[in-house]
């Protein structure tokens, strides 16, 4: 399967503690997105990166989130310090260029206890 | 205010029936639109995309339409199928960053 890849599918955790979410993009996409969708919600935009830069982030990503994609392929997606309100799936996206579609991939869902 | 407005919120068929999905965005510079089909828990999948310049594309039982003048879009499905229950969501891309502007989607249920 050469689509985006999410790993893990499902994450239970309690609150207060950090998590860590893994996107694999279509490899030969430079652009990637993160997104937080909630119950009956459209994906909301959370940060994107054109290869290893971070290019934009939105205010909804606060102080406890953070994104990397150090070499340009996988990217990273941490919570620290969960708390309720971050439960939501988390989709991330690929894409070849700025007006291309965005390829997204299954999601993880997290549950914060 | 770039927003993108869906109709129905939610819309149950019977197997083998049309139906039809509206979506109104208000979103300047406009580039594009999509519809994207999200089976529950998946993710988004694209099923159309047009262009300022387009008024119909179809993908297999799908059709989309746009006017870009009164800034509207369609999806419309015909002879629906069990596989066609999920949420329909349409995307704007537009504004000065050439951002994606999801509307909530409209949940479809197709019943046997």
């Amino acid at each position: 399967d050469t689509g985006v890849s999410q790993d893990p599918r499902h994450k239970i955790t309690k609150r207060g503690q950090n998590v860590t979410f893994r996107c694999d993009p279509i490899s030969e996409h430079n652009r990637l997105y993160w997104y937080r969708q909630t119950l009956g919600q459209g994906p909301e935009f959370l940060t994107y990166f054109q290869n290893e830069a971070q290019l934009e982030k939105s205010r909804l990503l606060s102080d406890r989130f953070s994104a990397e994609r150090p070499k340009g392929s996988f990217s990273t997606l941490e919570i620290q310090r969960t708390e309720q309100g971050d439960s939501a799936m988390y989709l991330c996206a690929s894409s070849s260029g700025r007006w291309e579609t965005q390829y997204f991939g299954p999601g993880t869902r997290l549950l914060v206890l | 205010k770039n927003q993108v407005e869906q109709s129905p919120q939610s819309l149950i068929i019977l197997e083998g029936k049309n139906c039809t999905l509206q979506c109104n965005y208000t979103v300047s510079p406009f580039s594009n639109l999509r519809w994207y089909k999200q089976d529950t828990g998946r993710g988004p999948v694209s099923l159309t995309i047009m262009t300022f310049s387009e008024n119909t594309k179809s993908n297999g039982r799908y059709t989309a339409t746009l006017d870009a003048d009164t800034k509207q879009s369609s999806l419309h499905i015909t002879a629906s199928q069990l596989s066609d229950s999920a949420s329909y969501i349409c995307v704007v891309t537009g504004g000065s960053q050439g951002n994606l502007i999801f509307g909530k989607g409209t949940k479809l249920s197709v019943k046997p």
